[in-house]
């Protein structure tokens, strides 16, 4: 089965130093993988995905994310935090069967925390 | 382009009732799928909308149904409300079945009381 793991229920970070969020995977194949962020009381927003190519995805907003096949790891990445990246962050690969249906697994999610 | 739409936005109910959600994909998306959200099992598949069928649907009692009409939108049911549906009701659209990317509506919170 696949899956992903976001180890860090809370990630706190000073505005305008750098910000990492981890995600680890397991799957077989080939894994697409996503960032979405969450607001309060607000639906996912879609940040970056990784479906092949370079290992440094560029999304939304100023993040980043860094593909590790070798440590199976989609680790996002922000150079400088602002207080309005304060969010909850999702991880989540993609299962896809045979009969092409298309199913994301998520991570339990990391609270982003910016202080000023 | 509008993105995903959900009604009602906010929903309280009493045990035993049952609700019935809305969804309007993204115009042109013709896949839609459905996702729970709570504190307890955090984000969990429910299932997927293509050309009108269910095409995968996720671990969840048979009270939790829906359906995908010709203009693509989609309505999920739950009856017999419990207190453990209460919870964060997500679409998500696609634009056809397979594609990767998901765009996800605000979400209708629903309270069982």
């Amino acid at each position: 089965a696949q899956s992903v793991a976001q180890p860090e229920d809370q990630v706190n970070v000073a505005e305008g130093n750098p910000l990492t969020v981890k995600c680890t995977y397991s799957v077989s194949g080939n894994p697409y993988l996503f960032w979405y962020v969450q607001y309060p009381n607000r639906g996912l927003q879609f940040l970056l995905k990784y479906i092949t190519g370079d290992n440094l995805v560029k999304g939304s907003y100023g993040f980043e994310a860094e593909f590790n096949k070798s440590q199976t790891s989609f680790h996002l990445k922000k150079p400088s935090a602002l207080v309005s990246d304060s969010a909850l962050y999702f991880c989540a690969v993609r299962e896809k069967g045979s009969g092409g249906y298309n199913k994301l697994i998520f991570g339990a999610g990391t609270r982003l925390a910016v202080h000023p | 382009k509008a993105g995903v739409t959900q009604t009602p936005r906010y929903l309280i109910k009493t045990r035993g009732q049952q609700v019935t959600l809305s969804c309007s994909p993204i115009s042109g998306h013709r896949s839609v799928s459905w996702y729970q959200q709570t504190p307890g099992q955090g984000l969990q598949f429910l299932f997927e909308y293509f050309s009108e069928t269910q095409r995968n649907k996720g671990n969840f009692p048979g009270r939790f149904s829906g359906r995908q009409f010709s203009n693509s939108r989609s309505e999920m049911n739950v009856s017999t409300l419990e207190l453990g549906d209460s919870a964060l009701y997500l679409c998500a659209s696609s634009l056809v079945m397979g594609e990767e990317t998901q765009y996800f509506g605000p979400g209708t919170r629903l309270l069982v009381l």
